[in-house]
């Protein structure tokens, strides 16, 4: 059974402090996904990476995959109120017809 | 102009009760799942389908079942629905079997009672 571990589960911060999140796992990914849910809403893709050792940013979000492609990380710079919601990994399986295995969830939440 | 749009929002229902969600993705892709997303949040795959055709069905019980009429539409049909069934589902698509990401309809929370 594939798992990927995430962590922490909850996080409560100060605006304009930095965070990281984690995601780790025994299995290889031929990509890893972030997304983003906010209450009442589907999950929003963030971002896809899918080689490994890379990194992507999105203005305050800095995303890495892991070299060997079973662990990836979502680094917040400075965060804010709006960042607030449920951050999810998932990972692609090679070969399971698109299959996402997510992570349990970070419950971010930031006070101004 | 939702990319993914499902109905209802919302299913009170009876135990025993047979109940249908919808699900349709203007997006022109080829592939579309089921998820459930327990009360801890956490998300788990029932169903996909590729064009169509049935690619993945995680051991769900045969008291749901999905149908594709075409690639665009996905709908679950759950017959005699138990108190475990309470849950908030979510259709998704994808552009094919690749799976660069996928993007999820707003949800549809059951409740059985």
């Amino acid at each position: 059974t594939q798992l990927l571990e995430q962590s922490p589960q909850f996080l409560s911060i100060q605006e304009g402090e930095n965070l990281t999140v984690y995601c780790n796992s025994s299995s290889v990914f031929s990509s890893l996904q972030w997304y983003r849910q906010e209450p009442g809403e589907g999950p929003v893709l963030l971002v896809t990476v899918v080689t490994g050792g890379e990194v992507k940013k999105l203005k305050r979000l800095t995303f890495q995959f892991g070299d060997a492609r079973k662990d990836s990380s979502l680094h917040i710079t400075a965060a804010q109120p709006g960042d607030t919601g449920l951050y999810l990994c998932a990972g692609d399986v090679t070969g399971q017809g698109g299959k996402l295995i997510f992570g349990q969830g970070t419950e971010l939440s930031v006070k101004p | 102009d939702t990319a993914v749009s499902q109905t209802p929002k919302y299913l009170v229902t009876q135990m025993g009760n047979d109940k249908s969600i919808k699900c349709e993705q203007n997006l022109g892709h080829d592939t579309m799942y089921w998820y459930k997303q327990d009360s801890k949040k956490f998300l788990k795959i029932m169903f996909s389908y590729n064009n169509k055709e049935l690619i993945i069905n995680e051991t769900v019980p045969n008291r749901f079942s999905p149908k594709s009429p075409d690639k665009a539409h996905l709908n679950l049909h759950i017959n005699s629905l138990e108190l475990g069934d309470s849950a908030v589902y979510f259709c998704a698509s994808s552009q094919d079997l690749r799976n660069y990401g996928y993007t999820f309809g707003s949800g549809t929370r059951l409740t059985v009672v």
